[in-house]
């Protein structure tokens, strides 16, 4: 079965440091990965997805993901965090040849002005 | 347009009501879900509709019933729900998931705000 892990529960970090946001994945097959980001009462935001092709995904609000097939990661990077990017950040893969995503437990980032 | 709609914003009911949610889109997409999610936690999938037909059912109670009378509006409609049934209603759409297309992302609306007194 497909699943995602999203081993931190809450990462701070500096405005103007670099950030990552952890994933983990195991997937049968071609692996479809998503990052979500959502902020406090809305709905969930589409950042950037890992189909095929370059390592790096670019996304956006200058989000990129790293997939790493050796490690089975997918980590969320931004060179220099913005306090407006604190939020509730969610990682999540396709259910192989269903119509479900799996999403991750989400890890919510404090950007520390 | 690349928006996913949903009214009420926010909606309290007693026990014993009828209310139904509803999520509308006109990016022509043709896979429509619904989610609850609980404060801090993922969405958890109740119900998938493909070409306005119910592909996902994940074993939500039947005090749940989804309704998908066209290929833009999605209802869900409540009856005789329980205190722990509050939560945020999210709706989100996806261009077809048939034929390769499993790795279109989901487009999702700004939720409802439920609260079951």
């Amino acid at each position: 079965a497909q699943s995602v892990a999203q081993p931190e529960d809450q990462v701070n970090v500096a405005e103007g440091n670099p950030l990552t946001v952890k994933c983990t994945y195991s997937v049968s097959g071609n692996p479809y990965l998503f990052w979500y980001v959502q902020y406090p009462n809305r709905g969930l935001q589409f950042l950037l997805k890992y189909i095929t092709g370059d390592n790096l995904v670019k996304g956006s609000y200058g989000f990129e993901a790293e997939f790493n097939k050796s490690q089975t990661s997918f980590h969320l990077k931004k060179p220099s965090a913005l306090v407006s990017d604190s939020a509730l950040y969610f990682c999540a893969v396709r259910d192989w040849g269903g119509d479900k995503i799996i999403f991750g437990k989400g890890t919510r980032l404090h950007i520390l002005p | 347009d690349t928006e996913v709609t949903q009214t009420p914003k926010h909606l309290v009911m007693g026990m014993t009501n009828k209310k139904s949610l509803k999520c509308e889109q006109h990016m022509g997409h043709r896979a429509m879900y619904w989610y609850k999610q609980k404060a801090k936690k993922p969405p958890e999938l109740m119900f998938v509709y493909s070409y306005e037909k119910l592909s996902i059912n994940e074993s939500v109670p039947s005090r749940f019933s989804p309704e998908c009378p066209n290929s833009s509006l999605l209802n869900l409609h409540l009856h005789a729900l329980q205190p722990e049934d509050s939560a945020l209603y999210l709706c989100a759409s996806s261009q077809d998931t048939r034929g390769g297309g499993e790795y279109n992302e989901q487009f999702f609306g700004p939720g409802t705000r439920l609260t079951v007194l």
